[in-house]
């Protein structure tokens, strides 16, 4: 079965410092791979996604993620955090459709972000 | 373009009470999924429509819980009756080939059951 760790539940950063959101997948072939962003009171936002080629893939708001299949990991990063970025993320291992898979996603238990003026 | 709809956005209940949540996806999108997210948790699919047919129910509690999806559009998830553990956010998505990619989020439904 698929699962996804996120291993920080709370993460402060001084706005302008750099940040880095751990995730680590368990799936048995090559994954399709998320992050979404949830703002309070606010659904699931996509902000970005990898599905193959190349491992360091672009999203929205200025942030990236690399996928590093000898890791498992796909971590979220940006160079320069805002204050508006503090919410809340997920990051999801999606099955690849195909015979009985229906392509479930199985999403992380998340991580807060809290930016310090 | 419209984004997923939900109604209503709060519910507080007695537990054994029934309660029934909507969904209105983005025009044109075949798959339909509803979640469940507990507080500090990440969401979980509860079930997964395809059309207008069931495609994963598995973690379903089908003792309480039903959903159907009239005509392929519109879907309604029914809690009957509810737990205090069933206390949560019920997020409903929508994508258009289904199957993984890309899903949109309604603001979700905030119940509490008392």
């Amino acid at each position: 079965a698929q699962s996804v760790t996120q291993p920080d539940i709370h993460i402060t950063v001084s706005e302008g410092a750099s940040l880095e959101l751990r995730c680590n997948y368990s799936y048995g072939a090559t994954p399709y791979l998320f992050w979404y962003v949830q703002s309070p009171g606010q659904g699931l936002q996509l902000l970005l996604k990898y599905f193959s080629g190349d491992t360091l893939v672009q999203g929205i708001k200025g942030f990236e993620a690399e996928f590093k299949r000898s890791q498992s990991s796909f971590n979220l990063r940006k160079p320069s955090v805002h204050w508006s970025d503090a919410a809340e993320y997920f990051c999801a291992v999606g099955e690849r459709a195909g015979g009985t898979s229906y392509g479930k996603l199985t999403f992380g238990q998340g991580t807060i972000l809290t930016v310090h003026p | 373009e419209a984004g997923v709809a939900q109604s209503p956005r709060y519910k507080i209940i007695e537990k054994r009470q029934s309660v029934a949540f909507w969904c209105n996806p983005i025009s044109g999108h075949a798959t339909l999924y509803w979640y469940q997210q507990i507080l500090g948790q990440g969401p979980k699919l509860l079930i997964q429509f395809q059309n207008n047919g069931v495609v994963d129910d598995s973690q379903l509690p089908k003792d309480r819980f039903s959903a159907e999806r009239l005509k392929g559009v519109d879907s309604t998830l029914k809690i009957q009756p509810a737990k205090l553990e069933d206390s949560a956010v019920y997020l409903c998505a929508s994508s258009t080939r289904g199957l993984t990619y890309e899903q949109y989020f309604g603001p979700g439904t905030r119940l509490t059951v008392t």
